[in-house]
């Protein structure tokens, strides 16, 4: 059964202070892992695909880098906007659906 | 439309009531899914939609969960008979991909918060 657990599950920082958020998988034949951002009240939006171990992505302030049993976000100097949940999702090969992680909480205070 | 539909945003229904959730995908979106969250739970899939190809349905939790689409656009989840644990916020996603597989993931919905009193 794939299983993806997410850590830390909140995390406040201060406007500026780099940090990084944990994605652990097991998935048999890992066909990608994704990053969403949700706000309060809305769908999951789309931030990566991560394919296979040693890959790297950036998109602003966000860095999302892959190896065989994880993947984190770093966020480099975050600004209050970044606040949000971010949630890790694993797709095996053959599969129609994603396994989504709980997510983390973070909360970035100006 | 710009994004993906889902209607109603709340709905509050009594126990044992049938209850319809609709989605209107982007359009030319040939991949519909559909995903619910519970307080707590991490997004858990329930069935998705391929252009005209019979969906895969392994995701329903129970013979009371249905969802049909029509003309390859707009779909409808029904929940039969609502339970409290049905409760949740019911999530709709649509993406451009002809395969199961998208590179760039899923557009969702703002979702249908789904409450059973």
């Amino acid at each position: 059964e794939d299983q993806v657990t997410q850590s830390p599950e909140a995390l406040r920082l201060q406007e500026g202070e780099s940090s990084s958020l944990n994605c652990s998988y097991t998935v048999s034949g890992l066909r990608g892992l994704f990053w969403y951002r949700q706000d309060p009240g809305k769908g999951p939006e789309f931030l990566f695909t991560l394919y296979s171990a040693g890959e790297e992505k950036e998109k602003e302030r966000l860095k999302a880098t892959l190896t065989k049993k994880e993947s984190f976000l770093h966020i480099t100097a975050p600004k209050p906007e970044d606040s949000a949940t971010y949630l890790c999702a694993v797709q095996r090969g053959g599969a129609d659906g994603l396994t989504f992680g709980k997510g983390t909480h973070l909360i970035i205070q100006p | 439309g710009a994004g993906v539909s889902q209607s109603p945003s709340n709905k509050v229904t009594e126990k044992g009531k049938d209850v319809e959730l609709r989605c209107d995908p982007i359009s030319g979106h040939t991949a519909l899914y559909w995903y619910r969250q519970s307080l707590g739970q991490g997004l858990e899939f329930l069935i998705y939609f391929q252009g005209n190809s019979a969906p895969d349905k392994s995701g329903l939790p129970s013979d009371r969960f249905s969802a049909e689409r029509t003309g390859g656009s707009v779909s409808t989840l029904t929940i039969q008979r609502t339970q409290q644990e049905d409760s949740a916020v019911y999530l709709c996603a649509s993406s451009l991909s002809r395969g199961r597989f998208s590179n760039y993931g899923y557009t969702f919905g703002s979702g249908t918060r789904l409450t059973v009193v």
